[in-house]
């Protein structure tokens, strides 16, 4: 079955980066891009940014653009989201999901928080 | 920038009602758009696509329509297992934008 592990938990200072991974299994890896939405505490979905697993071609939302680098490892079916330069209103929930239009899977979130 | 409106932001509705969330772009976006659920705690979970396509093991209860600038999710006879956050989702040229949510609650 199609699953999408994402790593765990994470707290940074402000200024810190922070990487967060997503493991997929159960499809072939390449056929799907991966999307990145984040969830601030009690907020909406915020759209963050895509990849293609096919390619490694992305497309940042401008809100994010220059901060944030998504990457793909196909010899272990895992994509990566840096976020660097981390604020307090950084603080989230990050998800990645599997899709090129809709998001059909899930992984189960990334808890980020950013406290000095 | 395109930008996706829910209405209304909050419903109260009670077991076996009929309820419509509505998703108004700013802009015509023909047909891509796409509904979720989320539960607390929980990652979302893909209802419609294409606007009225339904989404695999997915009641068929739940039904999307419109095109344009104005869609609607409608559950036909709401059960209490879909009081939950609702969001829609256009997308188009590996650009996507949420709605703001609609939480559908018990009344």
């Amino acid at each position: 079955q199609v699953q999408l592990v994402q790593s765990g938990a994470e707290v940074k200072k402000p200024g810190a980066s922070v990487k967060v991974s997503c493991k997929a299994s159960g499809y072939t890896f390449g056929s799907y891009g991966i999307t990145w939405v984040r969830q601030a505490p009690g907020q909406g979905l915020e759209w963050m940014g895509w990849i293609s697993a096919y390619n490694g071609r992305t497309n940042y939302a401008q809100k994010f653009q220059g901060r944030v680098t998504m990457t793909t490892e196909t010899s272990t079916s895992t994509a990566y989201m840096e976020l660097r330069s981390l604020r307090s209103d950084d603080t989230a929930v990050y998800y990645c999901a599997r899709g090129n239009g809709q998001f059909d899977y899930w992984g189960q979130g990334n808890l980020v928080t950013v406290s000095a | 920038d395109i930008q996706m409106t829910q209405s209304p932001s909050t419903l109260s509705a009670s077991i076996g009602d009929r309820v419509s969330i509505t998703c108004r772009a700013s802009q015509s976006i023909s047909g891509w758009l796409a509904w979720y659920q989320q539960k607390p705690g929980k990652a979302p979970k893909l209802l419609i696509y294409e606007a009225s396509k339904l989404q695999s093991e997915v009641p068929s209860r739940f039904s999307g329509s419109g095109s344009r600038t104005e869609f609607t999710l409608t559950i036909s006879s709401l059960q209490p297992d879909d009081f939950a956050t609702y969001y829609c989702q256009h997308y188009n040229g590996y650009t996507w934008t949420f709605g703001q949510g609609t939480k559908v609650e018990i009344k």
